[in-house]
């Protein structure tokens, strides 16, 4: 079956940085997606990675490596705004996406 | 979210009623996808549509039937609402998918 994994909640400081781990196994791979979501809205794009490496987006970088079916989403300098759920989902064989159920980040001052 | 739009923001229905949320872009894009979300189940994919004129089935079909009979709508109607379809409901447009704000539909 295809499936992803990601941890139900963190909590982290602001100003500090955070990891979100994801890993994933799929019938096939065309991409990995991390999406924002504040409670009560829709989820929003954060970044897409289809090659291994590290992908930076100011404070947000996304990592992948293809070979371990795993991703980590990076957050640096951690603001009080960046509470929310992370998703990450992957597009398989079949450019249809699987989703994680998200992980919840706690930001405290 | 600019470009798509859903409707209604929410309803409260009886179980038994044939309800149809709507989802309408303004961005022409071929792929349009309904999912729900659910408290710890994550988002799953209902029905998608890869151009006009034609529908797929994805995870959770039953008891949900879309039209595609244009590039810019997508409707989704529950042809008769049961409590376990209380969900957030969530149409997408292209890719990487770009959501719609959502319909909170609760089932009585």
């Amino acid at each position: 079956g295809q499936n992803i994994d990601q941890p139900t909640e963190m909590t982290a400081t602001e100003g500090a940085i955070v990891q979100i781990n994801c890993t994933y196994q799929t019938s096939g791979f065309n991409g990995l997606f991390w999406y924002q979501q504040h409670a009560g809205e829709a989820p929003t794009f954060l970044s897409y990675n289809v090659l291994d490496g590290l992908e930076e987006k100011g404070r947000f970088s996304s990592f992948l490596s293809r070979s371990k079916g795993y991703s980590y989403l990076l957050l640096k300098e951690l603001q009080m705004k960046d509470s929310a759920s992370y998703l990450c989902a992957v597009s398989d064989s079949n450019y249809q996406l699987i989703w994680g159920a998200g992980t919840k980040l706690i930001i405290k001052p | 979210i600019a470009g798509i739009t859903q409707a209604p923001t929410s309803q409260i229905l009886a179980a038994g009623r044939r309800m149809t949320l709507r989802c309408t872009q303004d961005m022409r894009h071929n792929a349009m996808y309904w999912y729900r979300q659910d408290l710890g189940l994550g988002l799953r994919l209902i029905h998608y549509s890869n151009t006009a004129g034609t529908t797929g089935k994805g995870e959770v079909p039953d008891g949900y039937s879309v039209s595609r009979a244009n590039t810019d709508d997508f409707p989704l109607t529950l042809a008769s609402a049961v409590p376990s379809q209380t969900s957030v409901y969530f149409c997408n447009r292209g890719q990487p998918q770009h959501f719609g704000d959502g319909t909170r539909l609760s089932i009585l």
